[in-house]
């Protein structure tokens, strides 16, 4: 079962625009993270952010945090076309270390 | 820089036959995970390892699905009989837990079940 949904389901922009992603969960988590997933492939974990931090930033992505309304957005800032992947939020709720997914953000960078 | 690796890339298999898939995870790692991810969805838990010990399983179909991590390292899914429903992407992971349970994925099985 997933933990949460991610808002929207499918993204398209042009390079260099900002992308927005956001990621709503249920429960009380330990940690978030944001994942890509290039078609047909594994999953890169990109950043990761605690439940005691607000904003997180590396390179040209951004994450905030709101545990007070359970949700997370990931800001992809200057997309390019090598971006276009899909994009996952996922939840560790305790020190176990089990990931629960969202459905995804499937995003899409037009030259 | 590490990876986890598995095999095989891809498998088409019969339904009703028997299909196992490996994973080798990052050394040192002593978490394995294996998640199955139906297309257009996000990936789900099936077993979590933590050494040879399973420590989750709740989400794995024990009358056809079962896992092994004999030694702590690398770990065996297998599925027999298949189903058709069982066409997905299979993934494995690793982490480390002092980082914070970041997960390292392989590039994953696809099955294909006709």
């Amino acid at each position: 079962s997933q933990q949460g949904e991610e808002d929207p389901q499918a993204l398209s922009i042009q390079e260099g625009e900002n992308a927005t992603m956001n990621c709503s969960y249920k429960t009380s988590i330990n940690n978030l993270q944001w994942y890509r997933q290039n078609s047909g492939r594994g999953l890169v974990h990109l950043i990761l952010i605690r439940s005691n931090e607000r904003e997180k930033h590396s390179g040209r992505l951004r994450v905030t945090l709101d545990t007070s309304k359970k949700s997370s957005s990931l800001l992809i800032t200057a997309s390019r076309a090598a971006d276009t992947a899909s994009y996952f939020c996922a939840t560790v709720r305790n020190q176990g270390g089990k990931l629960i997914f969202g459905q995804g953000t499937e995003l899409s960078v037009k030259p | 820089e590490a990876e986890v690796a598995q095999s095989p890339r891809y498998k088409i298999t019969e339904k009703s036959q028997a299909v196992a898939f490996w994973c080798d995870p990052i050394s040192g790692h002593a978490t394995l995970y294996w998640y199955r991810q139906i297309l257009g969805q996000g990936p789900e838990l099936l077993v979590q390892f933590q050494d040879e010990s399973v420590v989750d399983d709740s989400q794995l179909p024990k009358d056809r699905f079962s896992a092994e991590r004999l030694k702590g390292v690398d770990s065996t899914l297998k599925i027999q009989p298949a189903e058709l429903g069982d066409s997905a992407m299979y993934l494995c992971a690793s982490s480390d837990r002092d980082r914070d349970w970041e997960q390292y994925f392989g590039p994953g099985t696809r099955l294909t079940v006709t």
